[in-house]
This record gives structure tokens, C-alpha cells and sequence, in this order.
């Protein structure tokens, strides 16, 4: 099993672009999470998705967010605009449902620099 | 809602020493309780659980963490602890039952162990 699978590992952009981060979650998990890391505010949950449906996007920051899951085995997450506040470390995390007893099993992540 | 605490930032510990890193938890219903742990440059990984039963729960590299209701903690030990055991590590809580439950994380307790 290749586990969750992230891209892009690193993005620098500047102010005002598009960002898209990618996720591919486990085969045969059927719930999506995507996370975010700061040194000020720790591991923040911005949404996550049961069965490709948004159950809970009350993490995500305004507006600028937006996350889509539209089959089983993708999701993303875009910034437009990026600001400089956006840089981190961009986590997603997949499991089972209902069986999986909340085990999430993480992708090694997408650090964004927003210059 | 469910929420965690993890009180130390930092614990500087030598090399063999037994450490203790500290969880507690808030939550008006029953929960399962996580301990994970992330090495540098690297995705979370699952480093032992707690659903029901035992209240000690063990992980293959020698932690243990004990499951104190009447204290609302979760805390992890380790008897004697390895250069290798350096990362940071985040406690984390989520409602039983249901697949509705997100997984909520502590701030995370970073692990310096010193030759």
C-alpha cells in the first residue's frame, strides 16, 4: 500500500497566486481529512469529508479556502489568493468508516510558502 | 466538544531516562484517546491507542499510556528512552462511536532526547 499520497512535498509562491494541493487517500478508506501545521497555532483541522461529502468546514480559515473531493480516491485543497499568513504544512489524513475506530493514517504533507 | 491539553512545550530528556509526556482531556461523552507521533520532515504516524478495555495500552517501541477517567488524562510514558525516540508527539481525542467524529489534536509535546 503506497499510504496517503500528497502532492506537491513543497510549493513557494507568491502573494496573490493560486495554490492546489492534492491528495490521494488510502484505497478503500472512505473518510478524507485535511489538516494544517503552524509553529503558533499547532495542527489545525480545516475539513473533512465522509463517503466524497463535506461534513465539517467549520476549520477552514474564509473564503480563500476551498476543498473538493470528487471521487473516492481525490481531493483537494486551493488557496486563491495566497497570503503570506497561509504558509505551513498542509496535512491530509484518511480512514475507515464506520469501522475504523478513528484511525487516521496521514500523508507526509505539502509545504506552502507564501512569499 | 472534545478537547486536549498537553502541558509542556518541550521535555528535555538524557538518553535512558524514563520520560513522561502529559495529556488531558476534556469531553462530556466517552472517547477513544491517540497518541501520535511525528518525526522531522514527516507525516504523523499512530503510536498507540486507547477504544476500551485495558485502560494500559502499549506500542511495539517500548510507550505506554494509561487511561485515567476519573482524571480526564491520557499520559505517555517510556521506562528508559532512545536517541531515535526524538520527535514531537501529539495526544489527540474524538467521540465515540458514530462516523461523524473528528479527531482533535493537542499542541503537541516536542521530545529532545541528549546523548
Amino acid at each position: 500500500d503506497a499510504g496517503v499520497i500528497q502532492s506537491p512535498r513543497h510549493e513557494v509562491t507568491e502573494m496573490g497566486q493560486e495554490v492546489t494541493l492534492r491528495c490521494k487517500p488510502i484505497s478503500g478508506h472512505n473518510s478524507l481529512f485535511w489538516y494544517r501545521q503552524t509553529m503558533m497555532r499547532g495542527l489545525e483541522l480545516l475539513i473533512y469529508f465522509n463517503n466524497n461529502v463535506p461534513i465539517d468546514d467549520s476549520g477552514m480559515p474564509e473564503d480563500r479556502f476551498s476543498a473538493k473531493m470528487p471521487n473516492a480516491s481525490f481531493s483537494t485543497l486551493k488557496i486563491q489568493p495566497s497570503e503570506p499568513r497561509d504558509s505551513a504544512v498542509y496535512f491530509c489524513a484518511s480512514r475507515i468508516i464506520p469501522s475504523g475506530a478513528n484511525v487516521l493514517t496521514f500523508g507526509a504533507g505539502s509545504r506552502l510558502t507564501v512569499l | 466538544a472534545q478537547s486536549v491539553t498537553q502541558l509542556d512545550s518541550q521535555v528535555p530528556v538524557f538518553e535512558e531516562a524514563p520520560v513522561e509526556l502529559r495529556c488531558n482531556y476534556s469531553s462530556s461523552v466517552s472517547v477513544y484517546l491517540f497518541w501520535y507521533v511525528q518525526y522531522p520532515n514527516q507525516g504523523l504516524q499512530l503510536l498507540l491507542k486507547y477504544l476500551s478495555g485495558s485502560t494500559l495500552v502499549e506500542s511495539i517501541n517500548g510507550f505506554e499510556a494509561e487511561f485515567n477517567k476519573s482524571q480526564t488524562s491520557f499520559h505517555l510514558r517510556k521506562p528508559s528512552v532512545h536517541i531515535s525516540d526524538t520527535a514531537e508527539y501529539f495526544c489527540a481525542v474524538s467521540r465515540q462511536g458514530g462516523a461523524t467524529n473528528k479527531l482533535i489534536f493537542g499542541t503537541g509535546t516536542l521530545l529532545a532526547v541528549q546523548p
